[in-house]
């Protein structure tokens, strides 16, 4: 298995422009997660899916930031628009079942200029 | 989710293992002990997890106290590689999701 595929590796923006970040989960796993990674706050959970159902969105930071899975091999987390601050590291993971451990992606690294 | 407190670095020789302690005093009946590790620019791996029996497979062995209030990563033989991030996480299957990494213990191994 390839492993959790996330695309692209790095991006730069400009501030105001909308970004999406891709990400392909392992077959058959039915939970995916993103994540976001900086310095100063650490990994943060911000949204994830079962069975391509969003259960829990409280870590999206504001209404600028969207996900979306539209069937069990893809989802993307939008943001739009996008600002300086919401550099970082992002992560998506996957998972099959609620107490398995989590295969992460290599993640994307957003720099908003 | 149980908080998890876990010392911010620790060394070891190259070739002797390497113990990580984590204290999770709040940790529910239900819940388990997740342990994963970030070495630089990556994501996270997953190492290992448990409930109350000890764990062991190629990667580590986990140790978990009685009480389940505390538990140890055990690498058993640190090689150069094994320098990363290492996360304890407590997370139970009724909020599976709701992992929260805290910022871990620093593994240094030095030759």
């Amino acid at each position: 298995d390839a492993g959790v595929i996330q695309s692209p590796r790095h991006e730069v923006t400009e501030m105001g422009q909308e970004v999406t970040l891709r990400c392909k989960p392992i077959s058959g796993h039915d939970y995916l997660f993103w994540y976001r990674q900086t310095m100063m706050r650490g990994l943060e959970l911000l949204i994830y899916f079962n069975n391509n159902v969003p259960i829990d969105d409280s870590g999206m930071p504001e209404d600028r930031f969207s996900a979306k899975m539209p069937n069990a091999s893809f989802s993307t987390l939008k943001i739009q628009p996008s600002e300086p601050r919401d550099s970082a590291v992002y992560f998506c993971a996957s998972s099959f079942g609620g107490a398995a451990g989590y295969t992460f992606g290599s993640g994307t690294r957003l720099t908003v200029v | 989710d149980a908080k998890t407190t876990q010392p911010t670095s620790m060394d070891c020789a190259e070739g002797r293992a390497a113990n990580l302690p984590c204290n999770h005093s709040t940790i529910s009946g239900n819940e388990y002990v997740y342990w994963y590790r970030q070495i630089h620019s990556q994501g996270p791996q997953y190492i290992i997890h448990g409930l109350k029996n000890n764990e062991t497979n190629e990667m580590a062995s986990l140790i978990i106290t009685e009480d389940r209030k505390s538990s140890t990563l055990i690498l058993p033989h640190a090689t150069l590689r094994d320098t990363a991030v290492y996360y304890c996480i407590v997370s139970g299957l009724l909020n599976a999701g709701k992992s929260t990494f805290g910022d871990g213990t620093t593994l240094t191994v030095k030759p």
